[in-house]
């Protein structure tokens, strides 16, 4: 089974910062996916196949990588995009989820 | 609109069993995998596994496999999730998803909340 590492586990930003998170995989992955999720709501599609934003995504919003090194990040942090970030692994027949990034605004 | 609503959620007591559905709405459900999702209290989100369209292929995780069962009917737009010999560990809200391509679950249901306690 794959194992996600996010780092941070925890962080704040303030507006208009630029914002990273990361998501390493113990093994190369064959596709790397990116949900957010807000508290008491059900996770939001977000990013998929790594680098392509789902319907609704503020263009802010990018992702990176490839093999077992990917990013999420947030140019300009807005209010908003506070919330937790969770990246996702498909390695047929197997899926696996980081343990989440917990963002908060200043 | 694409629409997922689990039911079946509740307080059990340890060692029983339950049955979630999931009624899917708005889209073609027999073109589609779906799957389950869990998350407790306050951690984060856990696969549990996915089904194809005619039901000839479940995928789980593995540590759930032999607890958890993933069934559908597609004559009815329903996905089910059976789970046996239930401990406080599977105390989680349980989320029903629409697969897209590459394991991305595009749509999410609202969660069931499943308390295991005596």
């Amino acid at each position: 089974e794959i194992v996600l590492t996010q780092s941070p586990t925890t962080m704040t930003a303030s507006p208009g910062e630029k914002v990273t998170i990361t998501c390493r995989a113990s093994s190369s992955v064959s596709y790397m996916h990116w949900y957010q999720q807000k508290p008491g709501a059900s996770p939001k599609p977000w990013i998929y196949e790594a680098s392509k934003l789902a319907s609704g995504v503020p263009d802010r919003f990018s992702g990176s990588g490839s093999g077992t090194s990917y990013s999420l990040t947030i140019n300009n942090m807005e209010a908003e995009d506070a919330a937790t970030y969770y990246c996702q692994q498909w390695n047929y027949p197997s899926i696996t989820f980081g343990s989440g990034t917990k963002l908060e605004i200043k | 609109e694409v629409k997922l609503v689990e039911s079946g959620g509740g307080l059990v007591q340890p060692g029983r069993s339950l049955k979630l559905s999931c009624a899917a709405s708005g889209f073609s459900f027999n073109d589609y995998w779906m799957g389950w999702v869990r998350q407790a209290p306050g951690k984060g989100l856990e696969w549990i596994g996915e089904i194809n369209q005619d039901s000839s292929t479940i995928n789980y995780t593995p540590s759930l496999k032999d607890k958890f069962t993933i069934s559908r009917n597609n004559a009815q737009n329903t996905l089910y999730l059976q789970m046996s010999k239930l401990g406080s560990e599977d105390t989680a809200i349980y989320y029903c998803a629409r697969a897209s391509y590459y394991g991305f679950s595009a749509y999410w249901g609202q969660g069931t909340l499943v308390t295991v306690s005596s």
